[in-house]
């Protein structure tokens, strides 16, 4: 089992939707989630840091993290074509951050 | 803040040749950073998990003389790929982890490699 799971996708939603981008982990011990947004041939990006249960919302993006379900979820509100990329999720611990291998979502005009 | 300076961007290289590529932290203290490749359409690969002032951690497969990992201080990392091969053409990324094990990963712009 990847100790961070993600849909490949890639997963398509017209402009002006919400994305729904959804990820699994299985180490308990993980403090910190985070998620990163790829461009082609460009280093991820850092958007979202979560550490505690619930909603964190950072102008169009909310992050959600539910612990007992090991499960963290990126919102991606007003969906633009500038998003169209591989969101990649996160989970830390001491001296390790695994990486899920992304899911690619494209927002069609 | 927390940005991150990788170089050089973009590197050719013939078969044989040695490489180095540079990663520092520019506005806070890195005590882990980790190093990564890519290839096409294919996920991060974790290479090695490098602390400053001690000896690199290799994952499993990446071989530590072919990849020579370098923390010499709390805000420069070094990767040097030793006698390339064209199967070591890819997109390597650095990235840096600020303060404690909770914070977030800060990557470089990545360094795209072609050993002719």
């Amino acid at each position: 089992q990847k100790e961070v799971e993600q849909n490949s996708g890639p997963l398509s939603v017209p402009e002006g939707a919400i994305a729904s981008l959804n990820c699994t982990y299985s180490d308990r011990g993980s403090q910190s989630f985070f998620w990163y947004r790829q461009y082609s041939g460009k280093s991820p990006e850092l958007i979202m840091s979560i550490y505690s249960n619930g909603d964190k919302e950072d102008g169009r993006f909310t992050a959600q993290l539910n612990k007992a379900s090991q499960y963290v979820s990126l919102l991606i509100r007003d969906s633009q074509p500038s998003d169209s990329a591989t969101y990649l999720c996160a989970g830390g611990g001491y001296q390790k951050v695994t990486f899920g291998t992304g899911t690619k979502l494209q927002v069609i005009p | 803040g927390a940005v991150v300076s990788q170089h050089p961007s973009r590197v050719i290289c013939k078969s044989g040749t040695s490489v180095k590529i540079e990663c520092r932290s520019l506005d806070f203290q890195a005590t882990t950073m980790f190093w990564y490749r890519q290839f096409p359409k294919q996920s991060l690969m974790l290479m090695a998990t490098s602390n400053e002032g001690s000896k690199a951690t290799y994952e499993q497969g990446v071989e530590k003389d072919k990849f020579l990992i370098n923390h010499a201080s709390l805000t420069l990392s070094t990767l040097t790929v030793t006698s390339a091969h064209p199967e070591d053409s890819s997109f390597y990324i650095c990235s840096a982890r600020e303060g404690t094990d909770n914070s977030p990963l800060h990557f470089g712009n990545g360094t795209r490699l072609t050993v002719t």
